[in-house]
Parts: C-alpha cells; structure tokens; sequence
C-alpha cells in the first residue's frame, strides 16, 4: 500500500524557515516524480514545486521560488521542502504528492495527509 | 501562466447527473486530471488524462476535453459524491503544474 506521511509543520514566524518531510513507503520511491502541493486554510489547491526521480530537475511556482528548496533522499524514501523567508500567505496544509512515475509528472496518483505551516507573528 | 476557470458551485438532486467544467485557452490539446476532496481530507485523483479512471474509482465518474473546455461529469449522483473538485493541466510552456479554481458540489 502506498504511504505518505508528511511532518514538519508547525508555528514560524515571519521571515522565519521551516523544513518539511514526506516519508514514502510501499512502493519504489526512486521510481517517481513528486511534488509538494499547498492549500491556504478555505481555499483551493496550489502546486508548489516538482522533483524528478533522481533529483536532477526540479521546477517550482513562481509564487516560492527562490525562497523554498525541494530535494529528495532516495537511500532514506525521504522528500523535503525547504521553506525560508517565510510570509503570512505560505499558510497551508502542505501536501506531499506522487507523480505518475518514468518522471512524466503531470498529474500526482498518491497524496499525503497534509502537515499544516502558520505564518505569524 | 495558465488559468483555469470552474463554475464555484454546482447543486444537484441524487441520481441525477452532475457537470463541472474547466475551462482553459485551448485546454482541448492539453491532457486535464481530476481531483476530488471531500472536507478534511487529501484531494483523490478521479479521472487522469480527459478521461482515464484509476482503479477504485466508480464508473459513474467520466471525463471529456475539447476546445476550450473540459468536464467531468458525474452519473447517478450519490450523497457521498459530495465534495470539491478541482481540475488540474501540465502548462509544458512553462513546466508547472496548474489547478483549476475548484467547483463544490452539493447534493440536494
């Protein structure tokens, strides 16, 4: 059964930095694209940033780039996202998301449960 | 960057029939995924590639792409049904994924 548990979340102020994890298990987590997705408290989804299975490309939404790092530990099943120079409007439950796999990436076939990310002071 | 526009809701009567669009420039030549997210919960991919059911998904739930506007439509609404949806592309022009608006579905 696939499994993804994402943790890491927590209060941070602005400005602040925050690293988030995805635990992946019950399938070959070297295989697959993934992704981190957000959603602000009320409102819709908002794809955040794409990883290949090996690593080597990564793409992001504008909204974050240059401030947030995705990167992966295929020896450890592991995703991360890297959040720095964090604002009011990162607020969201933060998805970790399973990529259909041969790093075609368009769609994400598995989700996590979320790991809810305050920004405030 | 690419927008996605869903009707914000959309009711309907048990055992009728459900439609909820994306519309997109010239969605018809991208592929469109579904998600559906019930309160509380992760969103569940329902239809992949305009029409595409993965398993565990109810034949009821069906998906077409054409021009400027796909859709999913719902058969033989249930009251479990009840839930967001949200359509999603891949904008190759740009290599970010992209969510549609999100319409709610209510059963009546």
């Amino acid at each position: 059964e696939v499994q993804l548990v994402e943790s890491g979340g927590g209060l941070v102020q602005p400005g602040g930095s925050l690293r988030l994890s995805c635990a992946a298990s019950g399938f070959t987590f070297s295989s697959y694209e993934m992704n981190w997705v957000r959603q602000a408290p009320g409102k819709g989804l908002e794809w955040v940033s794409y990883i290949s299975s090996s690593g080597s490309t990564i793409y992001y939404a504008d909204s974050v780039k240059g401030r947030f790092t995705i990167s992966r530990d295929n020896a450890k099943n592991s995703l991360y996202l890297q959040m720095n120079s964090l604002r009011a409007e990162d607020t969201a439950v933060y998805y970790c998301a399973r990529g259909p796999g041969r790093d075609i990436g368009d769609y994400f076939d598995y989700w996590g449960q979320g790991t809810l990310v305050t920004v405030s002071s | 960057s690419y927008v996605l526009t869903q009707p914000p809701s959309v009711s309907v009567a048990p055992g009728k029939t459900a439609r909820i669009t994306c519309g997109g420039n010239n969605i018809g030549s991208k592929s469109v995924h579904w998600y559906q997210q019930k309160p509380g919960q992760a969103p569940v991919l329902v239809i992949y590639y305009d029409s595409d059911r993965p398993s565990g998904i109810p034949e009821r739930f069906s998906g077409s792409n054409s021009g400027n506007t796909a859709t999913l439509t719902i058969s033989r609404v249930e009251a479990g049904d009840e839930a967001d949806y949200y359509c999603q592309v891949w904008d190759s022009s740009s290599d970010h994924r992209v969510f549609g608006t999100g319409t709610k579905v209510t059963v009546l």
